[in-house]
This record gives structure tokens, sequence and C-alpha cells, in this order.
């Protein structure tokens, strides 16, 4: 098993741009979970999907943000336009069960 | 509210130094607990696990018991290497909960040979 795909591992933008972030979940994961993680906030829940459907995404930060999971083994997440303060690891784990596996991250800088 | 508390970084040890993480958490319930492992420039990895009173979660010569008592899952090893330079975050998960973890703030820990 490759584990959770996270693509591309790091990426720099001029602020206003849109930004694409993707993930491949584990097969047979029945969760996705959207993090970032800053030095300043830590961990913070973005969005998670159960069975490709969003349940929570109250910890979306703004408009700015969303993000889709239109089949089982695939997800995005977008961020238009990007400001510097979007500069982050942006990690996706999946789950059946207990388990989380996370991808290694993506790298965003905005400058 | 449910939460998890660990003791502030950075810790800095020998190499070969007894390690202690302290976490301790509040929650209603009875929550499943873990503790994840994050070494530089990769994602969060999970360690070990306990699920209930009592349990000790073990794996590469760390262990944590769930202690319901205390509501403490404190991480220890009894020698630690230089590879274990990591941050180690503790996590509940409590039941019909969608499988949302609630996580501690991380402890950063860096070994000195």
């Amino acid at each position: 098993d490759a584990g959770v795909i996270q693509s591309p591992r790091h990426e720099v933008t001029e602020m206003g741009q849109e930004v694409t972030l993707r993930c491949k979940p584990i097969s047979g994961h029945d969760y996705l979970f959207w993090y970032r993680q800053t030095m300043m906030r830590g961990l913070e829940l973005l969005i998670y999907f159960n069975n490709n459907v969003p349940i929570d995404d109250s910890g979306m930060p703004e408009d700015r943000f969303s993000a889709k999971m239109p089949n089982a083994s695939f997800s995005t997440l977008k961020i238009q336009p990007s400001e510097p303060r979007d500069s982050a690891v942006y990690f996706c784990a999946s789950s059946f069960g207990v388990g989380y596996t996370f991808g290694s991250g993506t790298r965003l800088t905005v400058v | 509210g449910n939460s998890v508390t660990q003791m502030e970084g950075p810790v800095t040890l020998s190499e070969e130094a007894f390690l202690t993480i302290n976490c301790t958490y509040t929650a209603t319930g009875y929550p499943s607990l873990f503790w994840y492992v994050q070494y530089p420039g990769e994602g969060l990895q999970l360690l070990l696990k306990a699920t209930k009173a009592d349990d000790k979660g073990s794996n590469k010569g760390f262990e944590a018991t769930y202690r319901k008592e205390t509501t403490s899952f404190h991480l220890e090893k009894g020698s630690v290497q230089v590879s274990d330079s990591a941050v180690y975050f503790c996590a509940l998960l409590l039941r019909d909960s969608n499988y949302q973890l609630i996580w501690g703030a991380g402890t950063k820990l860096i070994i000195k040979p």
C-alpha cells in the first residue's frame, strides 16, 4: 500500500493566485481529513469527509477555502485567492475506524 | 469540553536517558487514546494507542498506560536515541464522534548524542 499520497510536496505561489492541493487516500478508508499545521496555531482540522460527503467544515478559515471529494480515491483543497497568511503545511489523512494515516503534507508558501 | 493537555517542550535529553512526556485529558465518556509522532519534514504517524482503562500501548520501545483515575496517558521510553528526536502528539477519540481526533499541542523532543 502506497499510503496517503499528497501532491505537490511543495508549492510556492504569488498572493492572489489560486492553489489546489490534492490527496489520494488509502483504498477502503471511509474518512478523509484535511489539516493545516503552522508554528503559531499548531494542527488545525479544516474539514472532513465520510464516504465522500463533507461532514464538518467549521474549521475552514474563510470562503476562500473550499474542499471537494468527487470520489473515494481523490480529494482537493482549493484556496482562491491565496494570501501570505495561508502559508503552512497542509496534511491530508484518511482512516477506517480509529487509525489515521497521514500523507507527507504539502508545504505551501504564498509570497 | 473535551481536550488534551501535553507538557510544553522542547524536551531535551541525552542519548540513553529515560523519557516521560506527560499527557492528560478531559473527556465525556470513555475515549480511546493515542500517541502520534512527527519526524522532521514528514506527516504524523501513529506510535501507539489504548482503547480502554488500564490498557498499555507499546511500540518501538515506547509505552503508555491508559489511567482513567488520573485521566492520563503519559509516554515513556527507557533509553532514548538520537533518532527519537521528533514532535510527539497525544490525542483522544470519543465514540460517536465521527472518528474525529482531539489533539494536544505537541511536544518537541530533542535527543543529544
